[in-house]
């Protein structure tokens, strides 16, 4: 596809299960982001891949927390034991190039709701 | 600690009505200022990166440009489409994280 793809787009859940989300970057992306986005605020960074390495999970919230990308290219970031809390929109970003000065493009995020 | 401030919050405008848009920045060594669009229900549209100070680029009706600390998004005759929240970002050396600002929500009225 020509952009990001992210899904589920929705998510409801019980407090307590897991889930997974899953992000689809750009063909040939070498960075790959994950952030969560709480109602009104802007992006939060949880993790950063440069192809299959993940160099950079200080803003993940809680060892509940996991991304992983071990092709280097489709990302999974899942959430144990979910908590209300954890409810937001999660985005994916990708980039093409190693060098993290570089725009970064978003999918449209994956909305989670837990009940 | 780095951070980045947006203003105003939220900014009505009636089409045609010019006006900035804020992004004051503290931070360790600029790699990288970024404004980005969001549309309700979409992820952030990547508009502009400057990367020193005095750099300015321009797009359509917006034009942005950078400071040692602060940047600015101008807005010229906006139009009802470009309602929309505006989020600026930063990216500083010794790090792999963008910081986001909380955006400014812009509503261009008919």
């Amino acid at each position: 596809g020509a952009g990001v793809s992210q899904s589920p787009r929705y998510k409801v859940a019980k407090r307590g299960q897991d889930v997974a989300l899953r992000c689809d970057p750009i063909s040939g992306h070498v960075s790959l982001f994950w952030y969560q986005q709480a109602l009104g605020q802007g992006p939060e960074f949880l993790t950063y891949f440069q192809n299959e390495a993940q160099l950079d999970k200080s803003g993940l919230p809680s060892d509940r927390f996991f991304a992983e990308r071990p092709e280097g290219s489709v990302s999974t970031l899942k959430i144990q034991r979910t908590q209300q809390e954890d409810s937001a929109v999660y985005l994916c970003a990708s980039s093409l190039l190693g060098q993290l000065n570089q725009p970064q493009h978003f999918g449209d995020g994956t909305r989670l709701s837990i009940l | 600690e780095d951070q980045v401030t947006q203003s105003p919050e939220a900014l009505r405008l009636q089409e045609g009505e010019s006006s900035s848009l804020n992004c004051s920045y503290t931070v360790s060594g600029l790699r990288g200022l970024f404004w980005y669009r969001q549309d309700p229900g979409k992820g952030p549209e990547f508009l502009f990166t400057l990367y020193s100070a005095g750099e300015e680029k321009e797009k359509e009706r917006l034009k942005a440009t950078l400071t040692k600390k602060e940047s600015f998004l101008h807005i010229t005759a906006p139009k009802p489409e470009d309602s929309a929240t505006y989020l600026c970002a930063v990216f500083t050396s010794g790090t792999y994280k963008y910081i986001f600002g909380t955006g400014t929500r812009l509503k261009v009225l008919a």
